[in-house]
């Protein structure tokens, strides 16, 4: 059972480069988020989406994008990569009106834009 | 002052003592509340969530909230050295169909053998 799958699991980039890191869940969620965690600073949200063919932003939003592709399928972007990206960031689903609300979290991308 | 405030530690107990973790909110309209325990490296994983006043327990884990206080904690009984890792409170709140779930920075617990 795979639950949540993010890849890639590390990444570096340099200033200035893109990339998309990849998220899919198999549980059959309505509810997909991505979750970046800085230390002291917790797990902050970046971008969600309540469903499929919707996203609206989260918490800290800027500098990044993202795809709701399918139900299973929510991918971020970011278009030009700063150092302060620098993160491991997390994708995680939930069933919201059902069971306990629980988030399940993919393993994280680890991402050092130098 | 943060939605969800937690103190980042590290709490320090004995092995086969009781761990007490705690946490508060700022949001009134929190409907539900959970613990998440996170090994270094590792991601969230939750141990147990609450959403009534009182205490819940599940094995050698106590939750309890106090929404008057705007409290909540994690009480781990015989602690062992297994236990040692960073716990996250988080705090729910649906918002039209979407979970609006905030997190603490975490508490991190180091339970010597």
């Amino acid at each position: 059972n795979a639950g949540v799958t993010q890849t890639p699991k590390f990444q570096v980039l340099k200033t200035g480069q893109s990339m998309t890191l990849q998220c899919a869940q198999d549980m059959n969620h309505n509810s997909m988020y991505w979750y970046r965690q800085d230390p002291g600073m917790g797990l902050r949200l970046i971008y969600y989406s309540a469903s499929e063919g919707t996203t609206d932003k989260g918490e800290v939003p800027n500098g990044y994008n993202v795809s709701r592709l399918n139900k299973r399928e929510f991918s971020l972007r970011l278009e030009s990569a700063a150092p302060s990206q620098t993160s491991v960031y997390f994708c995680a689903s939930s069933e919201v009106g059902r069971g306990t609300g629980e988030l399940f979290f993919g393993e994280g991308s680890r991402l050092t834009v130098l | 002052q943060k939605e969800v405030e937690q103190n980042s530690g590290p709490l320090s107990v004995p092995e086969g003592a009781i761990a007490s973790l705690n946490c508060t909110y700022s949001d009134r309209g929190s409907q539900s509340f959970f613990w998440y325990r996170q090994y270094s490296g590792k991601s969230p994983e939750l141990i147990m969530f609450i959403y009534s006043n009182g205490d819940k327990e599940d094995g050698r884990f106590t939750a309890q909230l106090n929404k008057a206080s705007q409290y909540v904690s994690l009480l781990i009984r015989d602690s062992q050295p297994s236990d040692s890792a960073t716990y996250l409170c988080a705090v729910n709140r649906n918002s039209g169909g979407y979970q609006k779930v905030t997190f603490g920075i975490g508490t991190k617990l180091q339970v010597i053998p």
